[in-house]
């Protein structure tokens, strides 16, 4: 099946800092969506994406959906303790309902 | 405003009995997606359905996996004879008729159903 390679795994940072991770694939994605869980929870929407080359901003968080349809990122900038958690991007293929996650970036923020 | 609901939030069961998780969507959503969480990893798609329909089971194991979607009442992913690698998170989500001629969709997830076989 489809894959979505999500990088770094985790990340370890200070407080204040800003922090950046991505989503690529071999497939091209009609949408791209990052969500966060955090323990105990479902995922929930943070940003979502519908055009390639698409620059989203949320608060603190902002997301692009990359020019050839196959990566996205996620920024998160000055980065406070409630951060924390597991960030998961998620893409869905042109016709398809159902949604592809990456693997997931746990960040943990050291006060 | 409820969210999508799902229950029970935790089930215990032994090697060998039934597990059956339940979810019900958000106001107005008519589409149903299951998906399934192992610890540290993401979240792997199970199936799709739409009310009396299942459109994608792609990702169903063959056996002993179950869903459905009655005209009336929550959907139910049913595990029959449970095993120890049936424990995980089991997360629900719902979304409305897909917007546009893109088809984008955005789906809302419930808190998750975490079942450990003993």
């Amino acid at each position: 099946g489809q894959q979505l390679n999500q990088s770094p795994q985790s990340m370890f940072i200070q407080e204040g800092e800003d922090v950046s991770m991505n989503c690529t694939s071999s497939s091209i994605f009609n949408t791209w969506l990052w969500y966060k869980q955090e323990p105990g929870e479902g995922p929930v929407l943070l940003i979502a994406l519908y055009k390639a080359g698409e620059l989203t901003s949320n608060g603190r968080l902002t997301a692009q959906f990359g020019i050839t349809r196959k990566d996205s990122f996620l920024n998160i900038s000055a980065s406070i303790p409630s951060d924390v958690g597991i960030y998961f991007c998620a893409g869905q293929l042109l016709g398809a309902q159902k949604l592809v996650f990456g693997q997931g970036t746990r960040l943990t923020i050291n006060p | 405003n409820a969210g999508v609901m799902q229950n029970p939030r935790h089930l215990v069961r032994r090697r060998g009995q039934e597990a059956r998780l339940r979810c019900s969507p958000m106001k107005g959503h008519s589409h149903v997606y299951w998906y399934r969480q192992l610890p540290e990893e993401g979240l792997k798609f199970m199936v799709y359905l739409q009310k009396e329909n299942i459109i994608d089971e792609s990702g169903m194991p063959k056996e002993r996996f179950s869903a459905e979607f009655p005209k009336e009442g929550p959907s139910i992913l049913r595990i029959q004879q449970v095993v120890r690698g049936d424990s995980a998170a089991y997360f629900c989500a719902s979304s409305p008729v897909p917007s546009g001629s893109s088809g984008a969709n955005v789906l809302t997830f419930g808190a998750g159903s975490r079942l450990t076989v003993l």
